[in-house]
Order: C-alpha cells, then sequence, then structure tokens
C-alpha cells in the first residue's frame, strides 16, 4: 500500500465544474504539497499546507492532520486546468517529499 | 530567481556512454534532490542532498551517481545505462532547517532515452 494515496485517479469534468481531488497519507508528516504537471513534465508547486486551509484564486487546499486527509478543490474549472495534480507529502522532520499516485484531470469545453 | 533549472532537455545516449545531468538552483535551498519519473507514474525519489552531502539514496543502482560540487549546483552521472532507465529526471530543491516547511521547486525536468 502506497503511504499516499489519492482519488480519484482520472477525472473528467465539463467547464465550469467544481472539481475535488482528495489525498490521505498514512505516515507523519510535517508538511504536505500539491503539485501541478503538464505533459511534458515540469511540475509547478501550487500550495504547502501544514494545518488549516489556503486559498489562490479558482484553487483552495485543505488538510486536516488528525485525519490525514487532504483536499485540492478547483472552482469555476477551465481546460486549462487540465493537467496531473500529485500530492506530496514531507516525512516529519526529514528532507523526504513523497509522491502520491496522482490524478489526471481533463476538464472540456 | 525562483526556478530550478536542469540540462539537458532531452538527452538520447548509448548503453556504454558517459552522460551528466545538470541541476541549478540560486534561492539559497540546502536540500536538493534526485526523481525519476516513467510515464503516467508519479515521481520516484532517488538521491536527497543536505547541505551538500548525500543524506538519502533510495537504493538506487550505481550505474547512477549523484554529486554535488556546492550547494547551488546538482549533478547525476550516469554510466552504462539500460533502456528501462529511460524516464523524466527531476530535480527538486527546497529550503532545510527552521524554514523547511516552504514550498519545494522543481525543475522541467530532463527526458532521457536510453538505445
Amino acid at each position: 500500500k502506497n503511504e499516499v494515496e489519492q482519488s480519484p485517479q482520472n477525472l473528467t469534468a465539463q467547464e465550469g465544474e467544481f472539481i475535488t481531488i482528495n489525498c490521505s497519507y498514512s505516515v507523519g508528516i510535517s508538511a504536505l504539497h500539491w503539485l501541478q504537471q503538464h505533459p511534458g513534465g515540469g511540475i509547478v508547486s501550487l500550495f504547502m499546507l501544514s494545518s488549516g486551509k489556503k486559498k489562490h484564486g479558482r484553487l483552495i487546499a485543505t488538510i486536516n492532520i488528525q485525519e490525514k486527509h487532504s483536499s485540492l478543490h478547483i472552482t469555476a474549472s477551465h481546460p486549462r486546468d487540465s493537467a496531473v495534480y500529485i500530492c506530496a507529502v514531507r516525512l516529519y522532520n526529514t528532507d523526504k517529499l513523497i509522491f502520491g499516485t496522482g490524478t489526471r484531470l481533463q476538464v472540456f469545453p | 530567481d525562483t526556478e530550478v533549472t536542469q540540462t539537458p532537455k532531452h538527452l538520447v545516449m548509448g548503453m556504454t556512454n558517459k552522460k551528466s545531468l545538470k541541476c541549478e538552483q540560486h534561492m539559497g535551498h540546502r536540500a536538493m534532490y534526485w526523481y525519476k519519473q516513467k510515464a503516467k507514474k508519479p515521481p520516484e525519489l532517488m538521491f536527497v542532498y543536505s547541505y551538500e552531502k548525500l543524506s538519502i539514496n533510495e537504493s538506487v543502482p550505481s550505474r547512477f551517481s549523484p554529486e554535488c560540487p556546492n550547494s547551488s549546483l546538482l549533478n547525476l552521472h550516469l554510466h552504462a545505462l539500460q533502456p528501462e532507465d529511460s524516464a523524466l529526471y527531476l530535480c527538486a530543491s527546497s529550503p532545510m532547517g527552521a524554514t523547511r516547511n516552504t514550498e519545494a521547486f522543481f525543475g522541467q525536468g530532463t527526458r532521457l532515452t536510453v538505445v
């Protein structure tokens, strides 16, 4: 079993829909990252969370440390949001970043 | 400057070749990482350097040899690779210590093909 699990693995949406991607982890962490990867490879960091909630434009990320769960929400989705979204956790008191399995999102016009 | 720069972007090499991948950052980050990513899979951690010292080696075969000559530069030396080593190789960096819990920054990757 992976230490970091994401769901769903694949997600298709119509433009304008509200999207939620979930991440659960089974290890002690000091921080959780939400990352975006477009075809071609480059990874962009969207959020780093150690508690609570963060918002940036149409993106919202939340984390519940007690339940070891985080969600990434996209409001008013757009085709340019199509990408792979990856949850990564920093293991507690280390510099080790472990990646989740990724969620492939496609938003159609 | 908030970039992690990787060169080359693409590399094709034969199984008897020796080549190197390069990663550079000028953000003062003292943790640097190499990841390997196969198609449609998440990145897998290979190595972590902390303060220019190798702190984590995820049982990577010796045909991959990392090097951190200074705090801004991370190399990955490749020798006698196999076709199954073809993948996207990603470099990342992040702060350490008291500022550890901040953003991690990733390079665009080097797409390696071993023929």
